[in-house]
């Protein structure tokens, strides 16, 4: 399950807190994905980017930023301004979305906030 | 823009047996559909996925069709294992849409000893 890594695999959050969430593909994927997962619910998309210096709000982007400096690297920063952050966050990869759409997902960090 | 329906969201059957799973999009553009399994606490992971230029495909237990007149697609999984105890999500990307995944709700699939 190498190519794409998420970390932590867990963590903790004070309110009022920004936390940032690390995603790492050595890939060589163009685009990338953050998607929140809640229990027994499906996947979400915060924030996309089809390439660096550049990206797009997904369906739920409200209380997230992103940055997209290098190709390999795509972090999440939780914001204070989310008010239910507690979820399963997921990274994903794909090759370059006019070509092969399958996109391939990172462990997960499970984000609680305490 | 698409949007995805995915049923039934929950399905028990019993080991041995086949179980099936249906998904509905609604922009006639989309040309790729993708199945993934999600064991519990893990990531979503490819099991099949299929274009629009085929009508079906197959990989041992598991097969997906497609019907692009009805804009539906199917998992179908035969002769069902404990280990295919999982939520199965299905998908549909199409150029309009920058070709991101639009994805169902999921199904959680119970098998039964």
């Amino acid at each position: 399950d190498g190519g794409i890594t998420q970390s932590p695999k867990y963590l903790f959050r004070k309110e009022g807190q920004n936390v940032t969430l690390s995603c790492e593909q050595n890939l060589n994927h163009d685009a990338m994905y953050w998607y929140r997962q809640d229990p027994g619910q499906g996947l979400r998309l915060i924030y996309y980017s089809q390439i660096v210096n550049d990206f797009q709000k997904g369906d739920i982007a409200e209380g997230y930023s992103v940055s997209r400096e290098k190709k390999e690297s795509f972090p999440l920063t939780v914001t204070s301004a989310q008010k239910n952050p507690t979820a399963f966050y997921l990274c994903a990869s794909s090759r370059n979305l006019a070509g092969s759409n399958e996109q391939f997902f990172g462990p997960g960090t499970r984000l609680t906030v305490l | 823009g698409e949007n995805v329906e995915q049923h039934p969201s929950t399905l028990s059957v019993q080991e041995g047996d086949s179980a099936v799973i249906k998904c509905t999009y609604s922009d006639s553009a989309s040309n790729y559909f993708p199945w993934y399994k999600q064991e519990l606490g893990k990531r979503p992971q490819l099991i099949i996925d299929i274009r629009s230029n085929v009508g079906e495909k197959k990989d041992q237990r598991i097969a997906v069709t497609l019907n692009k007149t009805a804009k539906h697609f199917s998992l179908h999984i035969t002769e069902t294992q404990p280990e295919d105890s999982a939520v199965y999500f299905c998908a549909a990307s199409n150029p309009d849409s920058n070709y991101q995944l639009i994805w169902g709700a999921g199904t959680k699939l119970i098998i039964k000893p």
